[in-house]
């Protein structure tokens, strides 16, 4: 079964300044997606951002990035200029890419708490 | 881009009564939803995958006789939560399968109270 880790239960940050959120996942499988989803204090669960297990590249979304290590299996979410809206809880989370089942289910991280510092 | 919504968004009921949710997909079809549970300061707890038209498929330990769910229509799915007892209150969240992704779409969330 893939697990999904997130080491950091919080993380602080000030505004305007660079964080990054870790993640380790764990899967013997070799194409998937990892995501990183944002939930605000509304709890409405928004995505970040997307990355395929067979693309090289990190994928890159405005002011968000990852660094995805496929086989050290690592995947972080770097924010740049951050700013007071970013202040949620993250989840990164896995998905095979393709799904015998045809469920297509996420596994999430605990998250990571992040706070903005004015 | 895709929405999916609850109804209803916060809800108070009495031990011992039932309780229905609704998760609709507002502008496209979802054949796969999903409902999760989620205890403050703690990760999405998938509960159940729903296909329209067939069973929902539980999670090993999550009671499908209380936590009766049905995908009658391709934008329509409800959870029941039956008999609900104060250990039942949490939030609850749907989301709803889409696009070239097979992304997850996920609803407002419904806060449930049981006194």
């Amino acid at each position: 079964a893939q697990t999904v880790t997130q080491s950091q239960p919080e993380m602080s940050v000030q505004e305007a300044e660079t964080v990054t959120l870790s993640c380790t996942y764990d899967t013997s499988e070799s194409d998937y997606y990892l995501f990183w989803y944002k939930q605000p204090p509304s709890r409405q669960m928004i995505l970040v951002i997307r990355q395929e297990a067979y693309k090289q590249q990190n994928a890159t979304e405005n002011r968000f990035s990852v660094n995805f290590q496929k086989a050290a299996k690592s995947f972080s979410l770097k924010i740049s200029d951050s700013q007071l809206g970013d202040a949620a809880m993250y989840f990164c989370a896995y998905r095979d890419l393709y799904s015998g089942a045809g469920s297509y289910q996420l596994t999430f991280g605990k998250g990571t708490k992040l706070s903005v510092i004015p | 881009g895709a929405v999916v919504s609850q109804h209803p968004s916060w809800v108070i009921c009495k031990s011992g009564t039932s309780v229905k949710i609704e998760c609709r997909s507002l502008d496209f079809q979802a054949t796969t939803m999903f409902w999760y549970r989620q205890f403050p300061k703690q990760s999405l707890m998938l509960m159940a995958t729903s296909n329209e038209g067939s069973k929902a498929t539980y999670e090993q330990g999550v009671e499908k006789d209380k936590f009766l769910i049905n995908h009658a229509s391709l934008t329509l799915s409800t959870l029941t939560v039956t008999s609900a007892h104060p250990e039942d209150s949490s939030f609850y969240i749907c989301s709803a399968r889409e696009g070239p992704y097979n992304e997850q779409f996920f609803g407002p969330g419904t806060r449930l109270t049981v006194l």
